[in-house]
C-alpha cells in the first residue's frame, strides 16, 4: 500500500529560524516520484520540488532544501531563516503508476 | 498563459441535485485528476485520465464519475450530491517534463457544499 505521513500537524517558530518538515512515505514500488507543495491562506497549490527515487542527492533553492533518505523513506524539507510569507501548510505527495498519494499536510505559522 | 481553470469556484447545493464542475487546461497535457481536500485528510485522488476516453480510479471515487471526450476537459460529475461531498475540489494537469516525472499544475478550487 501506498501511503504518505507527516506526522506534524502544525509548527509555531518565529522568523529567521530555521525549521523542518517531515514526511515519511511507504512504497514497494522501486519507480516513485515525491513532491512537495505549498498551500497559502489564498488556497492555490504551488508546486516546490519533485525528486524521483534513483536520485538521492540532496537539493537546495535559496532558503528551501530537501533532504531524501531511501534507507529511511523519508524526504524531509528544510526552510532557513523563515519569513512571514513562508506561511502555509505543506503538502508532501507520492507518485507511482499514475496515481498520487497526499500527506495530511503540516501547517508552518512564522511570527514576526 | 499555461493554466487549468474551473467552474463555478463556490457551489452550495442540495442533497440529490445532480451537478458538474468543469475543469479545461491549456498545455495540451495528457494527464489529468481531481482530487478533494477535507481538514486534516490532506489531498485525495477521487479520478485520473491518461488520455481521451482513458479513465481510472483515485483512491476515493463513489459518487462521483468523469468523462474525457476532449484533451482539454475533464469534468467530475456528481450525479446524487450527498453532505459528506462537502469539500474543497481540486482539478490538475500534468505534463512530463524531459528526465521524466511529472509537474501537476492545480486549478483555483471549487468550494462545494451540500445541505
Amino acid at each position: 500500500a501506498q501511503k504518505v505521513t507527516q506526522a506534524q500537524t502544525e509548527i509555531s517558530v518565529v522568523e529567521k529560524e530555521d525549521v523542518t518538515l517531515d514526511c515519511v512515505y511507504e512504497t514497494r514500488d522501486t519507480t516513485y516520484y515525491l513532491f512537495w507543495y505549498k498551500q497559502p491562506p489564498s488556497g492555490e497549490l504551488v508546486f516546490l520540488i519533485r525528486r524521483n527515487s534513483f536520485d538521492e542527492q540532496n537539493e537546495i533553492s535559496g532558503r528551501y532544501s530537501w533532504n531524501f533518505q531511501k534507507s529511511t523513506s523519508s524526504f524531509n524539507f528544510t526552510i532557513t531563516a523563515s519569513q512571514v510569507v513562508d506561511s502555509a501548510v505543506y503538502f508532501c505527495a507520492l507518485n507511482n503508476f499514475n496515481k498520487f498519494y497526499f500527506g495530511s499536510g503540516t501547517k508552518l505559522n512564522v511570527k514576526p | 498563459e499555461a493554466q487549468v481553470t474551473q467552474n463555478p469556484r463556490y457551489l452550495i447545493t442540495v442533497t440529490g441535485k445532480k451537478l458538474t464542475v468543469t475543469c479545461s487546461q491549456n498545455m495540451n497535457h495528457e494527464y489529468m485528476s481531481w482530487y478533494r481536500q477535507d481538514p486534516g485528510l490532506g489531498l485525495r485522488q477521487i479520478y485520473y485520465s491518461m488520455n481521451v476516453e482513458v479513465t481510472d480510479k483515485g483512491d476515493v471515487p463513489e459518487g462521483y464519475k468523469v468523462s474525457r471526450k476532449e484533451k482539454r476537459n475533464f469534468p467530475l460529475i456528481l450525479e446524487s450530491p450527498s453532505p459528506n461531498q462537502t469539500s474543497l475540489y481540486f482539478c490538475a494537469s500534468i505534463g512530463t517534463e524531459g528526465a521524466g516525472g511529472y509537474e501537476q499544475y492545480f486549478g483555483p478550487g471549487t468550494r462545494l457544499t451540500v445541505t
